[in-house]
Protein backbone atom coordinates (compact mmCIF):
# COMPACT_ATOMS: atom_id res chain seq x y z
CA UNK A 1 0.00 0.00 0.00
CA UNK A 2 0.99 3.34 -0.76
CA UNK A 3 -0.51 6.88 1.49
CA UNK A 4 0.45 10.19 0.13
CA UNK A 5 0.72 12.96 2.91
CA UNK A 6 1.52 16.94 2.61
CA UNK A 7 -0.09 19.73 2.68
CA UNK A 8 -3.62 20.46 1.30
CA UNK A 9 -2.54 23.95 0.27
CA UNK A 10 0.47 26.05 -1.68
CA UNK A 11 0.73 29.74 -2.33
CA UNK A 12 1.86 30.55 -5.05
CA UNK A 13 6.34 31.09 -5.22
CA UNK A 14 6.26 28.87 -2.64
CA UNK A 15 7.78 24.82 -2.64
CA UNK A 16 5.69 22.23 -2.43
CA UNK A 17 7.15 18.79 -0.26
CA UNK A 18 5.03 15.62 -0.53
CA UNK A 19 5.97 11.89 1.27
CA UNK A 20 5.00 8.95 0.08
CA UNK A 21 4.58 6.07 2.95
CA UNK A 22 4.98 2.26 1.42
CA UNK A 23 3.70 -0.50 3.55
CA UNK A 24 3.85 -3.66 2.91
CA UNK A 25 6.73 -3.26 0.76
CA UNK A 26 10.34 -2.38 1.02
CA UNK A 27 11.34 0.03 -1.00
CA UNK A 28 15.29 -0.78 -1.24
CA UNK A 29 13.54 -4.17 -2.65
CA UNK A 30 16.91 -5.48 -4.91
CA UNK A 31 14.76 -5.12 -8.22
CA UNK A 32 13.86 -3.01 -10.82
CA UNK A 33 11.01 -0.70 -9.09
CA UNK A 34 10.67 3.14 -10.00
CA UNK A 35 8.36 5.10 -6.87
CA UNK A 36 6.40 7.19 -8.70
CA UNK A 37 4.30 10.37 -8.98
CA UNK A 38 2.00 11.57 -10.98
CA UNK A 39 -0.90 14.11 -10.92
CA UNK A 40 -4.35 15.02 -12.11
CA UNK A 41 -6.01 18.67 -12.21
CA UNK A 42 -8.83 18.71 -11.23
CA UNK A 43 -11.67 17.69 -14.26
CA UNK A 44 -8.20 16.83 -16.07
CA UNK A 45 -5.65 14.13 -17.16
CA UNK A 46 -2.66 11.77 -15.47
CA UNK A 47 0.67 13.61 -16.43
CA UNK A 48 3.72 11.66 -15.47
CA UNK A 49 5.94 13.76 -12.78
CA UNK A 50 9.00 11.40 -12.23
CA UNK A 51 10.36 8.53 -10.88
CA UNK A 52 12.72 7.24 -8.40
CA UNK A 53 14.67 4.05 -8.09
CA UNK A 54 16.81 2.84 -5.76
CA UNK A 55 19.04 2.02 -7.82
CA UNK A 56 19.18 4.19 -10.50
CA UNK A 57 18.00 7.46 -9.13
CA UNK A 58 15.72 9.59 -10.52
CA UNK A 59 14.17 10.53 -13.92
CA UNK A 60 11.85 13.48 -14.59
CA UNK A 61 9.06 14.56 -17.08
CA UNK A 62 11.01 16.93 -19.17
CA UNK A 63 8.49 19.98 -18.97
CA UNK A 64 9.02 19.67 -15.00
CA UNK A 65 12.67 18.72 -14.59
CA UNK A 66 13.96 22.28 -13.22
CA UNK A 67 11.29 22.80 -10.32
CA UNK A 68 11.39 18.76 -9.30
CA UNK A 69 13.45 16.90 -6.97
CA UNK A 70 12.81 13.23 -5.92
CA UNK A 71 14.35 10.77 -2.94
CA UNK A 72 13.97 8.08 -1.00
CA UNK A 73 14.67 7.69 2.42
CA UNK A 74 14.86 3.88 2.75
CA UNK A 75 15.38 3.92 6.37
CA UNK A 76 11.59 5.09 6.88
CA UNK A 77 10.35 3.69 3.76
CA UNK A 78 9.16 6.64 2.52
CA UNK A 79 9.85 8.95 -1.06
CA UNK A 80 9.45 12.45 -1.46
CA UNK A 81 8.34 15.27 -3.51
CA UNK A 82 9.68 18.52 -4.19
CA UNK A 83 8.20 20.77 -6.21
CA UNK A 84 9.49 24.54 -6.23
CA UNK A 85 8.02 27.84 -7.51
CA UNK A 86 4.25 26.63 -8.08
CA UNK A 87 2.03 28.21 -9.17
CA UNK A 88 -2.57 28.09 -9.74
CA UNK A 89 -0.99 25.51 -12.50
CA UNK A 90 0.50 23.04 -9.80
CA UNK A 91 -3.16 22.92 -8.42
CA UNK A 92 -4.17 18.68 -8.65
CA UNK A 93 -4.81 15.37 -7.52
CA UNK A 94 -1.11 14.17 -6.62
CA UNK A 95 -0.55 10.28 -6.97
CA UNK A 96 2.12 8.04 -5.60
CA UNK A 97 2.71 4.74 -7.29
CA UNK A 98 4.84 1.94 -7.81
CA UNK A 99 6.52 1.47 -11.22
CA UNK A 100 7.69 -1.84 -12.77
CA UNK A 101 9.66 -1.99 -15.31
CA UNK A 102 12.70 -0.59 -17.14
CA UNK A 103 12.32 2.95 -17.27
CA UNK A 104 10.92 2.93 -20.74
CA UNK A 105 7.45 2.20 -20.53
CA UNK A 106 7.01 1.37 -16.65
CA UNK A 107 3.86 0.55 -15.77
CA UNK A 108 2.12 1.83 -12.17
CA UNK A 109 0.65 -0.63 -9.87
CA UNK A 110 -0.53 -0.40 -7.03
CA UNK A 111 -1.66 3.58 -6.63
CA UNK A 112 -1.74 5.60 -3.74
CA UNK A 113 -5.08 7.17 -3.14
CA UNK A 114 -4.14 10.82 -3.56
CA UNK A 115 -3.75 13.96 -2.30
CA UNK A 116 -5.08 17.46 -3.47
CA UNK A 117 -3.23 20.35 -3.31
CA UNK A 118 -4.22 23.64 -3.95
CA UNK A 119 -1.98 26.53 -5.09
CA UNK A 120 -3.44 29.36 -4.16
CA UNK A 121 -2.47 33.03 -1.97
CA UNK B 1 -0.25 18.42 -24.34
CA UNK B 2 -0.11 14.00 -24.95
CA UNK B 3 1.61 12.53 -27.45
CA UNK B 4 -1.27 9.73 -26.86
CA UNK B 5 -4.54 10.64 -28.27
CA UNK B 6 -7.60 9.08 -27.21
CA UNK B 7 -11.37 9.74 -28.46
CA UNK B 8 -13.13 11.43 -25.79
CA UNK B 9 -15.84 9.40 -24.90
CA UNK B 10 -17.29 6.09 -26.22
CA UNK B 11 -20.79 4.43 -25.28
CA UNK B 12 -22.64 1.89 -25.46
CA UNK B 13 -25.07 -0.53 -23.90
CA UNK B 14 -25.06 -3.03 -21.26
CA UNK B 15 -23.88 -6.30 -22.95
CA UNK B 16 -22.47 -4.47 -25.71
CA UNK B 17 -18.55 -4.40 -26.86
CA UNK B 18 -16.81 -1.26 -27.01
CA UNK B 19 -13.04 -0.43 -28.18
CA UNK B 20 -11.07 2.35 -26.92
CA UNK B 21 -8.20 3.20 -29.65
CA UNK B 22 -4.83 5.05 -28.52
CA UNK B 23 -3.42 6.64 -31.12
CA UNK B 24 0.16 7.21 -30.90
CA UNK B 25 3.51 8.06 -33.41
CA UNK B 26 6.68 6.27 -34.38
CA UNK B 27 8.52 8.09 -31.14
CA UNK B 28 6.27 5.75 -28.95
CA UNK B 29 4.11 3.03 -29.84
CA UNK B 30 5.64 2.85 -33.26
CA UNK B 31 8.85 2.30 -31.37
CA UNK B 32 7.74 -0.58 -29.83
CA UNK B 33 7.41 0.76 -26.47
CA UNK B 34 4.89 -1.16 -24.23
CA UNK B 35 1.19 0.10 -23.93
CA UNK B 36 -0.79 0.13 -20.86
CA UNK B 37 -4.13 0.99 -19.52
CA UNK B 38 -5.93 2.51 -16.02
CA UNK B 39 -9.40 2.24 -15.33
CA UNK B 40 -10.10 5.32 -12.98
CA UNK B 41 -13.92 5.37 -11.33
CA UNK B 42 -15.37 8.46 -10.10
CA UNK B 43 -13.58 9.72 -7.09
CA UNK B 44 -11.16 7.40 -7.15
CA UNK B 45 -7.57 6.86 -8.02
CA UNK B 46 -6.54 4.72 -10.82
CA UNK B 47 -6.00 1.23 -11.28
CA UNK B 48 -3.87 -1.01 -13.38
CA UNK B 49 -6.25 -2.74 -16.06
CA UNK B 50 -3.79 -4.48 -19.02
CA UNK B 51 0.12 -4.18 -18.59
CA UNK B 52 2.52 -4.80 -21.35
CA UNK B 53 -0.11 -3.99 -24.29
CA UNK B 54 -1.78 -7.25 -23.50
CA UNK B 55 -1.79 -8.45 -20.19
CA UNK B 56 -4.39 -8.19 -17.15
CA UNK B 57 -3.31 -8.26 -13.44
CA UNK B 58 -4.57 -10.58 -11.47
CA UNK B 59 -8.47 -9.98 -10.28
CA UNK B 60 -8.79 -8.03 -13.42
CA UNK B 61 -12.00 -9.33 -15.60
CA UNK B 62 -11.46 -11.00 -18.92
CA UNK B 63 -13.71 -9.05 -20.47
CA UNK B 64 -11.39 -6.55 -20.92
CA UNK B 65 -8.22 -7.12 -23.64
CA UNK B 66 -5.61 -5.13 -25.08
CA UNK B 67 -4.08 -5.24 -28.07
CA UNK B 68 -1.14 -3.09 -30.33
CA UNK B 69 -0.58 -2.77 -33.98
CA UNK B 70 1.66 -0.34 -35.35
CA UNK B 71 1.53 3.02 -33.94
CA UNK B 72 -1.65 2.23 -31.92
CA UNK B 73 -3.07 0.45 -29.02
CA UNK B 74 -6.66 -0.47 -28.06
CA UNK B 75 -8.67 -1.15 -25.57
CA UNK B 76 -11.67 -3.47 -25.50
CA UNK B 77 -14.55 -4.22 -22.72
CA UNK B 78 -16.91 -7.06 -23.63
CA UNK B 79 -20.16 -8.03 -22.21
CA UNK B 80 -20.19 -4.11 -21.07
CA UNK B 81 -21.53 -3.72 -17.39
CA UNK B 82 -22.85 -0.71 -15.36
CA UNK B 83 -19.75 -0.81 -13.35
CA UNK B 84 -17.93 -0.02 -16.44
CA UNK B 85 -18.53 3.33 -16.30
CA UNK B 86 -15.78 5.45 -15.82
CA UNK B 87 -12.22 7.02 -17.67
CA UNK B 88 -9.94 4.70 -19.21
CA UNK B 89 -6.11 5.95 -20.28
CA UNK B 90 -3.29 4.82 -21.84
CA UNK B 91 0.21 5.24 -21.09
CA UNK B 92 3.44 4.69 -23.38
CA UNK B 93 6.78 5.91 -23.10
CA UNK B 94 8.45 8.10 -25.81
CA UNK B 95 12.03 8.82 -26.96
CA UNK B 96 11.56 12.16 -28.40
CA UNK B 97 12.14 15.83 -26.83
CA UNK B 98 14.28 14.34 -23.93
CA UNK B 99 12.28 11.11 -23.45
CA UNK B 100 9.28 10.76 -21.00
CA UNK B 101 6.45 8.44 -19.83
CA UNK B 102 2.87 9.29 -21.12
CA UNK B 103 -0.79 9.17 -20.48
CA UNK B 104 -3.10 9.32 -22.90
CA UNK B 105 -5.80 11.94 -23.22
CA UNK B 106 -8.79 9.69 -21.72
CA UNK B 107 -11.79 8.33 -22.73
CA UNK B 108 -14.94 8.56 -21.01
CA UNK B 109 -16.97 5.55 -21.26
CA UNK B 110 -20.75 5.51 -20.40
CA UNK B 111 -23.29 2.61 -20.43
CA UNK B 112 -26.20 3.53 -22.03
Amino acid sequence: QLRESGPGLAHPSETLSLTCTVSGDSISTIGEYYWTWIRQPPGKGLEWIGYVSYTRGATYNPSLRSRVTLSIDASKNQFSLILSSVTAADSAVYYCAKGWGDGKGTYFDPWGQGTLVTVSS
Amino acid sequence: QSVLTQPPSVSGAPGQRVTISCTGTSSNIGAGYDVHWYQQLPGTAPKLLIYRNTNRPSGVSDRFSGSRSGTSASLAITGLQAEDEADYYCQSFDNSLGASEFFGTGTKVTVL
